[in-house]
């Protein structure tokens, strides 16, 4: 079983929210770990988006508007990404990441499409 | 602004060698941990490896440790992969990346644009 694992895709309305989950594997507790979220569109670089561990453990990448957001949801043992106002360019591959065992792991992705 | 220009990747025979570059500017290069990440294309992100400021801690993932090695040098403000023994599951794009801080766990911010090396006879 994967450390970090996405769904593949999410489709989503122009102005709707839309969360991404990145789950932990069973075993791994989300709450001793800082989530990091990336954007990635095609042709481009992963951009940094933000990281989360807590309310008081958290960063905004430079530039990155406030309608993205971080959080965790413990029950689900997993790192959320909010993206509110959902906008078109922001259709693009989000990747979590987080360092696991001496290793940077990250998730497999989340297709995000803005219908 | 923080750059980090890639350079180096190519076409290169199952088995070669290959060494990778990545020119920085912009930070202070010295005061941070650097990573290497590659992605095959049209597929995920994987960590290669990371190096702390001052080269005394270094961290490679399973797949590449043995025959992958990084290395720097803050008075070129330069990142290096050298890569041996070279597979054609190595085909990828591969990303310089800058740090949060001087160690290397505390995360990625900055990335570079990326050079592709393909593994292929």
């Amino acid at each position: 079983q994967a450390v970090l694992t996405q769904p593949a895709s999410l489709s989503a309305s122009p102005g709707a929210s839309a969360s991404l989950t990145c789950t932990l594997r069973s075993g791994i507790n989300v709450g001793t770990y800082r989530i990091y979220w990336y954007q990635q569109k095609p042709g481009s670089p992963p951009q940094f988006l933000l990281r989360y561990k807590s309310d008081s453990d958290k960063q905004q990448g430079s530039g990155v508007p406030s309608r993205f957001s971080g959080s965790k949801d413990a029950s689900a043992n997993a790192g959320i990404l909010l993206i509110s106002g959902l906008q078109s360019e922001d259709e693009a591959d989000y990747y979590c990441m987080t360092w696991h065992s001496n290793a940077y792991v990250f998730g497999t992705g989340t297709k995000v499409t803005v219908l | 602004e923080v750059q980090l220009v890639e350079s180096g990747g190519g076409l290169v025979q199952p088995g070669r060698s290959l060494r990778l570059s990545c020119a920085a500017s912009g930070f202070t290069f010295d005061g941070y941990a650097m990573h290497w990440v590659r992605q095959p294309p049209g597929k995920g992100l994987e960590w290669v490896s990371s190096i702390n400021w001052k080269s005394d801690s270094v961290g490679y993932a399973d797949s590449v440790k043995g025959r992958f090695t990084i290395s720097r040098d803050n008075a070129k403000n330069s990142l290096y992969l050298q890569m041996s023994s070279l597979r054609t599951e190595d085909t990828a794009f591969y990303y310089c990346a800058k740090a949060f801080s001087y160690d290397f766990w505390s995360g990625l911010n900055y990335w570079g644009q990326g050079t592709l090396v393909t593994v292929s006879s």
